[in-house]
C-alpha cells in the first residue's frame, strides 16, 4: 500500500523567508510519481509538479524548488522568499506509473501561512 | 484549453435526503475523472473512478455511488445521506497519452456539503 506523510501540520512564516515543507512517501512500486498541489483559500487544487521515480533530477521554478532523494523517499518543496500569496495548504501527493497515475494518495497537507 | 467544473458549490442536506453532484469538463476528450472528498484537515481520499462512460470503479465502501453518463460528465451521488457524508468534494480529470497517462490531476472548484 502507498502511505504519504507530511509530518509539518502548520506553517508560519514572515515575508521573505525561505521555507521547506516536507514529505516522506511509500510504495512498493518501482516506477511511481511524485505531485505537489496548492489548495488556497478557494479550494480548488492547483497542480505544482510531477516528478518520475525514474528522474531523481531537481527541479527550480521561479521561487518554488523541489528536491527528490529516492533514499530516502523525500519529495521536498522548498519556497524562497515567500510571500502572502504562499499561504495555503499544499499536498504531497504519490500515484502508481501510467494507467493507474490518476489514483493519488495524497498526503494530509501542511497549512503554510505567510504573514506580511 | 481545458476546462472543469462542478456544482452546487455548496449544499446543506438533512440526513436521509438524496445527493446528486455534477462535474462536467470541457476541452478533452475520453479524460480519466475522479471524485475525491476531503475531510476537515485532511487529505484527499479517492472515491470513484471512471475511464469512460458507464465505466466506474469504486475504491471505498459507501454510501455514495457515481455515474458517467456522458464522456465528459460524471456524476456523485446517494439515495440517502448520512451525516459521516459531510465533507468538500472534489472533481477532477486527467490528461491521457499514448503510453497511459501523465499523471497530474486537474481539479475543479469543489462542492462543500454539509449533513444536518
Amino acid at each position: 500500500a502507498q502511505k504519504v506523510t507530511q509530518a509539518q501540520t502548520e506553517i508560519s512564516v514572515v515575508e521573505k523567508e525561505d521555507v521547506t515543507l516536507d514529505c516522506v512517501y511509500e510504495t512498493r512500486d518501482t516506477t511511481y510519481y511524485l505531485f505537489w498541489y496548492k489548495q488556497p483559500p478557494s479550494g480548488e487544487l492547483v497542480f505544482l509538479i510531477r516528478r518520475n521515480s525514474f528522474d531523481e533530477q531537481n527541479e527550480i521554478s521561479g521561487r518554488y524548488s523541489w528536491n527528490f532523494q529516492k533514499s530516502t523517499s523525500s519529495f521536498n518543496f522548498t519556497i524562497t522568499a515567500s510571500q502572502v500569496v504562499d499561504s495555503a495548504v499544499y499536498f504531497c501527493a504519490l500515484s502508481e506509473a501510467f494507467a493507474n497515475a490518476g489514483k493519488s494518495t495524497f498526503g494530509d497537507g501542511t497549512t503554510l501561512t505567510v504573514k506580511p | 484549453s481545458q476546462t472543469i467544473h462542478q456544482w452546487p458549490a455548496t449544499l446543506v442536506q438533512p440526513v436521509g435526503s438524496p445527493l446528486s453532484l455534477e462535474c462536467t469538463v470541457e476541452g478533452t476528450s475520453n479524460p480519466n475523472l475522479y471524485w475525491y472528498r476531503q475531510a476537515a484537515g485532511r487529505g484527499l481520499q479517492l472515491l470513484f473512478y471512471s475511464v469512460g462512460i458507464g465505466q466506474i470503479s469504486s475504491e471505498v465502501p459507501q454510501n455514495l455511488s457515481a455515474s458517467r453518463p456522458q464522456d465528459r460528465q460524471f456524476i456523485l451521488s446517494s439515495k440517502k445521506l448520512l451525516l459521516s457524508d459531510s465533507g468538500f468534494y472534489l472533481c477532477a480529470w486527467q490528461g491521457t497519452s499514448g503510453r497511459g497517462s501523465t499523471g497530474e490531476l486537474f481539479f475543479g472548484e469543489g462542492s462543500r456539503l454539509t449533513v444536518l
